[in-house]
């Protein structure tokens, strides 16, 4: 079964405007942790916000916010203010506990953001 | 500080050879890992390691080796290259394990198996 799922492959927004990324997630761990990279068309990775299972309220970095809704399991990104810079891959991941030293890492397939102008 | 870097930027292998791929950073991290980079797919979780000595698999080690001599390097091994290896193979860092999720990426190794 898919552990991240991005069902977005692409999606556009006008200059200014806000957007929401969707992912939901699968884990029977309780301890894992949700967050959001940035890939531009140059390929870097851009780490952009982390929300951890127990955190109370939803993480917020700038004019990035995580919607956290553990009973759905979603970990929506929501990009205010879009910036013609925000133009970019964006990939939900999460981290939960599995493996001999609990790191492991699962990522969606990714949401293909374009802004207009 | 250079920050995480990978080499070579470009492979083309032939199906059977072997090659090593290199991982170094400068920023004394203890997590380090390798991903691979797959049209539609994502990234993929390889091989980790938490520190100094210490490997653990990933998602998609089948084919793969690592090692952790040193804080600084981390080398991942095709050992013995099919087709379905070609990817985009990324390393990634971070300063402590508990926040691993901060991960500073290379700039990530195309390879090519023919």
């Amino acid at each position: 079964a898919q552990k991240i799922t991005q069902t977005q492959p692409g999606m556009f927004v006008q200059e200014k405007e806000a957007v929401t990324l969707d992912c939901t997630y699968d884990t029977s761990d309780p301890s894992y942790g949700l967050f959001w990279y940035k890939q531009p068309s140059s390929g870097e990775m851009i780490f952009l916000i982390y929300q951890g299972s127990y955190d109370q309220q939803n993480a917020t970095e700038g004019r990035y916010s995580l919607n956290f809704q553990k009973a759905r399991k979603s970990a929506n990104l929501v990009i205010s203010a879009s910036q013609l810079g925000d133009s970019a891959m964006y990939f939900c991941a999460m981290r939960d506990g599995r493996g001999n030293t609990g790191n492991q890492f699962y990522f969606g397939t990714g949401t293909s953001l374009t802004v207009i102008p | 500080n250079a920050g995480v870097t990978q080499t070579p930027k470009f492979q083309v292998l032939k199906t059977g050879q072997s090659m090593t791929l290199q991982c170094a950073q400068d920023m004394n991290h203890e997590y380090m890992s390798w991903y691979r980079q797959d049209p539609g797919m994502g990234l993929r979780l390889i091989h980790y390691s938490v520190g100094a000595g210490i490997t653990d698999q990933g998602e998609v080690p089948n084919g793969y080796n690592v090692s952790r001599s040193t804080t600084e390097d981390f080398p991942l091994r095709l050992l013995s290259a099919a087709p379905s290896q070609t990817s985009v193979y990324f390393c990634a860092s971070s300063y402590r394990v508990a926040k691993a999720y901060e991960q500073y990426f290379g700039p990530g190794t195309r390879l090519t198996v023919t």
